[in-house]
């Protein structure tokens, strides 16, 4: 079946460092990879996605990497602010249009 | 845009009740409901997919006696815990596929914390 990893499973840098967040997929047919950051006691809010047509998106200080061949893809954030404290999670989209979820990182950026 | 609410955001009821979830979509109409349950510090498992006047399709697991799932319309989908008992104590998360956009691309509600004592 589809199965996600997801590392590191916590990560704390410094504010204004960069954090990066890896995940690895086993299912070849996928083309699509969102990722998603959750807020204690929230939902997920999508932040990027990235489709297999392409190997990186950004969208300010957020960018996403894919590698098909080796069928993982990162989360990049540069300029870290304390905002951006939360729990991150990659997601692969299956068949269905069904998604299988990272484990989650939870990112602590400190003062 | 792509704004999904639900209600209540919180409950808590006796064991053996049962507890319905609203799941809407405000500014949109929904091709496709997902939902989804998450424990503490757990990744999101998704629990069952419904479609506009259709029955759901529930994941391997997913006692659907027990998950009732209703979707009266493109912008409604009711998740119905029945005979709730302690171990059904989670966070259920419902998301939407935008109609007449990606279908791949999912918004989730902001979650429905239950509690079963």
């Amino acid at each position: 079946g589809e199965n996600v990893e997801q590392h590191p499973s916590t990560l704390s840098v410094q504010e204004g460092d960069s954090a990066v967040i890896k995940c690895t997929y086993s299912d070849s047919a996928s083309n699509y990879f969102p990722w998603y950051k959750q807020e204690l006691g929230k939902g997920p809010q999508l932040i990027i996605d990235i489709r297999s047509n392409v190997g990186e998106k950004k969208d300010q200080r957020i960018a996403v990497t894919l590698n098909k061949t080796a069928k993982h893809f990162s989360l990049h954030i540069t300029e870290t602010q304390p905002e951006d404290s939360a729990v991150y999670f990659c997601a692969q989209e299956g068949g269905g249009n069904k998604l299988t979820f990272g484990t989650g990182t939870q990112l602590k950026v400190e003062l | 845009g792509a704004v999904v609410s639900q209600h209540p955001s919180w409950v808590i009821c006796k064991s053996g009740t049962s507890v319905k979830i609203e799941c809407r979509s405000l500014d949109f109409q929904a091709t496709t409901m997902f939902w989804y349950r998450q424990f503490p510090k757990k990744s999101l498992m998704l629990m069952a997919t419904s479609n506009e006047g259709s029955k759901a399709t529930y994941e391997q697991g997913v006692e659907k006696d027990k998950f009732l799932i209703n979707h009266a319309s493109l912008t409604l989908s009711t998740l119905t815990v029945t005979s709730a008992h302690p171990e059904d104590s989670s966070f259920y998360i419902c998301s939407a596929t935008y109609r007449g956009g990606r279908a791949d691309t999912q918004y989730f509600g902001p979650g429905t914390r239950l509690t079963v004592l």
